[in-house]
């Protein structure tokens, strides 16, 4: 079955040190792959997202590859700053686009 | 353009008690949609999903229903609440006719509390 696996939290940064949340997949066929961003007490939005392998999603200064030899789909930003803590959930929609499965969040911390 | 509507944003309800929570779709037809719970520690749990009318799939056995009485209505509910049912509760839609490529779209959360 789909499934998705990323790295437990809590995260605590300071700002402008570099980020990396890993996460890995498994699922059949091709699926879109997906990272959103929850801020307290808010609902999900989405941050960026890839479709196909060796495809680069990039927002707001995070980025992450799709890379299907490893099913993988790291988060990464160059320097976090306080505005960036939250919970990231990685996520994958399967290639026939019915089921969309999360991972078990990231809790970012980021502190001045 | 497309909206999701979710309501109540809060709740607070006794154990044994009933519970509806509603979410609608506006901009779109024959959406997929979605309610996921969010406990804490415990990340977001796929509780039912629908791609139609009267379609419903439940992911996980537990004390909760789901129904689509229209197309753009989703609602989830129970019988008998327990303390165990306290958590973030959210509805998405994704549009079936874009395939696997389009993001699903959150609605801002129902925070329920089972006392």
């Amino acid at each position: 079955g789909n499934s998705v696996t990323q790295m437990e939290g809590p995260v605590t940064l300071s700002e402008e040190a570099f980020l990396t949340i890993n996460c890995t997949y498994t699922a059949t066929g091709y699926p879109s792959l997906f990272w959103y961003v929850q801020y307290p007490g808010e609902g999900l939005q989405l941050l960026l997202k890839a479709t196909k392998a060796d495809d680069k999603g990039s927002n707001k200064g995070f980025e992450a590859t799709y890379r299907k030899e490893t099913t993988s789909f790291h988060l990464e930003k160059g320097s976090v700053q306080v505005s960036d803590s939250a919970v990231y959930f990685c996520a994958l929609r399967n290639q026939a686009g019915t089921a969309l499965i999360f991972g078990k969040g990231t809790t970012l911390s980021v502190s001045s | 353009s497309q909206t999701i509507h979710q309501w109540p944003a809060t709740l607070v309800q006794p154990v044994g008690s009933p519970l509806s929570l509603e979410c609608t779709v506006e901009g779109t037809s024959n959406p997929n949609l979605y309610w996921y719970r969010q406990a804490a520690g415990r990340g977001l749990q796929l509780l039912f999903y629908s791609v139609g009318i009267g379609q419903i799939s439940s992911e996980v056995p537990q004390n909760l229903s789901a129904s689509r009485p229209q197309d753009r209505q989703f609602i989830l509910s129970s019988k008998k609440l327990l303390l165990s049912d306290s958590g973030f509760y959210l509805c998405a839609w994704t549009d079936p006719r874009t395939g696997r490529h389009l993001e699903a779209f959150f609605g801002q959360g129902t925070r329920l509390t089972v006392v």
